[in-house]
Order: C-alpha cells, then sequence, then structure tokens
C-alpha cells in the first residue's frame, strides 16, 4: 500500500525554526514528484511547491518561494519542509501528497497532515 | 483568490442531485491540464475522489461523476447521502505559475 506518514503536531515561538517530515513507503521513492500543501484554519487548499526525490528538483509557488524551504533525503524515503523564522501566520495544517504519474497530475494518496501552531 | 472558482456553497436534500462548478482559464483547465476533485471531511485530509477530469478511483461510489468542457470542469453528486456532507475541491495545472492549482472550496451541506 503506497503511504506517506507525517510528523507529528508542533507548538512554536514567532521566529522559531521548524523541519517537519513526511515519509512515503510502499513505492519507489525517488520515482515520484512530492507536494507540499497548505490550508489555514478555516481556509482552503494551497499550493506551495513539489520535489523530486530522485535528484532533489524542486520548484515553489510564487507566495511561498523564499518562505520554506523543501528538502528530501531519499536514503531514508522522507521528503522535508522547513522555515528558518517562523511567523504567526504560518499557524496552519500541512499536507504532504504524492503526483502518481506526473508534476501536471493528480495528488494520491495525501499524508495524514501536520498541524503547525505559532504563537507567543 | 484562488485560481479555480467554486461556489462556496451547495446544499441538497437526500436522494437529489447536486453540481458543483470550477472554473479556470486559458492557462489552466483551459489549456486542456486534466481537472481533479478531493472530498475533505473536516478534520480530515482530503481524499481522491475524480481524476483526470471524469474518472472514479477505486472505491468511489458511481454516485460521483466528473465532467469538463472549454475552461470548466463540474462535479456531480447524486442520491445524496448524509455522509456526503464535506468540503470539495478541484484541482488542475497552471502553465503561467507551472505548478499545481486549487479551487477555493465548496462546503456541501446535506439538508
Amino acid at each position: 500500500e503506497v503511504q506517506l506518514v507525517q510528523s507529528g503536531a508542533e507548538v512554536k515561538k514567532p521566529g522559531e525554526s521548524l523541519k517537519i517530515s513526511c515519509k512515503g513507503s510502499g513505492y519507489t521513492f525517488t520515482g515520484y514528484w512530492i507536494a507540499w500543501v497548505r490550508q489555514m484554519p478555516g481556509k482552503g487548499l494551497e499550493w506551495m511547491g513539489i520535489i523530486y526525490p530522485g535528484d532533489s528538483y524542486t520548484r515553489y509557488s510564487p507566495s511561498f518561494q523564499g518562505q520554506v524551504t523543501i528538502s528530501a533525503d531519499k536514503s531514508i524515503n522522507t521528503a522535508y519542509l522547513q522555515w528558518t523564522s517562523l511567523k504567526a501566520s504560518d499557524t496552519a495544517m500541512y499536507y504532504c501528497a504524492r503526483h502518481p504519474k506526473n508534476r501536471y497530475n493528480r495528488f494520491d494518496p495525501w499524508g495524514q497532515g501536520t498541524l503547525v501552531t505559532v504563537s507567543s | 483568490q484562488s485560481v479555480l472558482t467554486q461556489p462556496p456553497s451547495v446544499s441538497g436534500a437526500p436522494g437529489q442531485r447536486v453540481t458543483i462548478s470550477c472554473t479556470g482559464s486559458s492557462s489552466n483547465i483551459g489549456a486542456g491540464y486534466d481537472v481533479h476533485w478531493y472530498q475533505q471531511v473536516p478534520g480530515t485530509a482530503p481524499k481522491l475522489l475524480i481524476y483526470d477530469n471524469t474518472n472514479r478511483p477505486s472505491g468511489v461510489p458511481d454516485r460521483f461523476s466528473g465532467s469538463k468542457s472549454g475552461t470548466s470542469a463540474s462535479l456531480a453528486i447524486s442520491g445524496l447521502q448524509a455522509e456526503d456532507e464535506a468540503d470539495y475541491y478541484c484541482q488542475s495545472f497552471d502553465s503561467g505559475l507551472s505548478g499545481s492549482v486549487f479551487g477555493g472550496g465548496t462546503k456541501l451541506a446535506v439538508l
């Protein structure tokens, strides 16, 4: 079974750094794009960017370029989303999701989500 | 606002049929990129409902169907059931952004 399992909820203070993870299993991790999607409280889904773990090629939404870093460690089948200096406005649920075909296509499956709360 | 436009809410009685529209432009749906639909029950991750405009993943009831024409797509749900209450999102690819785009989401209420 293809699965993406994300790291647990985080509570951080403004200005702190954070790295959350998404571990893939049940498929060849290096062969499929992984995306990160933000969902702010009570709001819709926003595409943040993608990574191809085979060569770590990344692409970011203009809205998130320079705000976050997407990376992957193919030796442990894990993708990451990180911040160097969190803001209260980063409070949201973050999902990872796999493109089963190519980066122009659907997302399936999704991780269970990681809730990030940034508060002083 | 979102690149793809959906109505904020729709509603219907049990057994009825509802449709949710998803309107894009010449750089996404109108450019020929496929449209996909997701169902998100509150407190859970989105789940793929329709892919490549009209296809249902294994396990999705045939009450759910999708269509696409020009710069728009639609999701139809027939024989509404209480368990269909959820948020529904359309998704496609945008050549201008060179990335995936979502609709703003539609909340379905089963009256």
